[in-house]
Parts: C-alpha cells; structure tokens; sequence
C-alpha cells in the first residue's frame, strides 16, 4: 500500500472551516483515499472516501488534487467534538488491511 | 453502518495468563479484523477472520500468542496468550462495510488491556 503523509498535529477555531491535508505522491491508478478520525478513548470512525472526483457527506468533504498526489478533508464548520486524531489512508479497491500512519491530532479551541 | 460491541472493554491481567476478547456484530458479515493499538501509538492489524475458515497473520503476529475464533458471521474472539507488560494495548475489532459500502471499515470501541 502507498505511504501518505501528514502534519503531527492542527488546530482550529470552534465554528471555523478546517483543512486537513494529505500527501500521498505513490499513489497508483487505483487505490481508494480514505479518511477516518478517531476520538479519545473510541475506536476509529469512517469519515469519508474517494478516488478521483470531489466528494461531501453530512460529516466532511474531500477534495483530491487533479494528479490524485494529494487530498484535503474539510470540515465546515470545526466543533469541539471533532477534536481526533484524523487518519489518511490508501485502499487498493478491495477489502483488507488498512494501514494506518500518526495521522493529524487536530484540536479545536472554543 | 455496522453496530459492534466488544467484551470486556478494559481488564487488568496479572502476566502469564491469558484473556479472550469478544467481538459481536449487529449484521452478519463475511470479514472481520483485529488490530492492535499500543500507547501512544497507531493502530496495527494483528488478522483478518473469516468465517469458516482459519485467520490470516499479519507478519509480527502468530496464532499461538493471538488465536482468534470465528464460529458465525456475528461473531469473533481474539486471545491474548500468555501475556506479558508488552501486551499491553488497545485491541479493536473490525468489520467490513456493506456491499456498497465494501472498502470501507468500521470499528469497536476497543478492548483496554493492561498486563501488569
């Protein structure tokens, strides 16, 4: 699986916008780009994924770079019950392993 | 999205014993996978169990320190065999997402292992 790459840790604003973002220039033709955050003392939660288009759900959206090289999930508007550890991860399309990174520590200041 | 509930959600063990975490679906499903979360650190995935048949190891991880069970589409346990102070993690279990929903995963809340 391709490796991706992100910032340690963000912070944000209650209320504001919050763009994550991921590298994952080894990305091939078809893997999947996934995001799943996990909150304190929870197991991890499925956020969002997608392939080549733009993609929104009630929870985020993700916007992937026309190259694929790169991706950002954005959070509207930031509340205090998304601060979580937030994870970019590569599928191959098919099910199995995913590998996890240290993904981002985002935190959210009231 | 799947409802998954584990048991028990935390012990504490005294080292040499061994202790057997359950992992209990709301629908049935073909793949279900245990992984591994030391402190402070990300999540590791020890196997994927299916149904019927015996569990794949990943590489770090062997079946007579970790045998798994998978007797139903429901249903999973994980043992933690002889355990030692390294033991100590977060065991989660997992299963895959519906047909149309296949690449994705969902997640239990987590077993909370401490070995002293």
């Amino acid at each position: 699986d391709a490796k991706t790459t992100q910032p340690n840790s963000m912070e944000s604003n209650e209320e504001e916008p919050v763009h994550l973002p991921c590298n994952h220039s080894t990305i091939s033709g078809t893997d999947y780009i996934h995001w799943y955050r996990q909150l304190p003392s929870q197991g991890p939660e499925y956020v969002i994924h997608g392939l080549t288009s733009n993609v929104n759900n009630r929870m985020a959206s993700l916007a992937i770079a026309e190259d694929r090289k790169s991706s950002t999930l954005i959070l509207h508007r930031a509340t205090l019950r998304d601060a979580a550890v937030y994870y970019c991860i590569l599928t191959g399309g098919s099910q199995g392993n995913l590998i996890f990174g240290k993904g981002t520590k985002l935190s959210v200041k009231p | 999205s799947a409802v998954i509930s584990q048991k028990p959600s935390r012990d504490i063990c005294q080292r040499g014993t061994s202790l057997t975490i359950q992992c209990q679906v709301d629908s049935q499903v073909t793949m279900m996978f245990w992984y591994r979360q030391q402190p402070g650190q990300s999540l590791t995935l020890i196997a994927t169990a299916n149904q019927g048949s015996e569990a794949t190891y990943e590489s770090g991880f062997v079946i007579d320190k970790f045998p798994i069970s998978r007797p139903n589409l429901t249903f999973s346990t994980l043992t933690v065999s002889n355990m030692s102070p390294e033991d100590s993690s977060i065991y989660l279990c997992s299963v895959e997402g519906p047909l149309e929903d296949a690449d994705t995963q969902y997640f239990g809340p987590g077993t909370r292992l401490t070995v002293l």
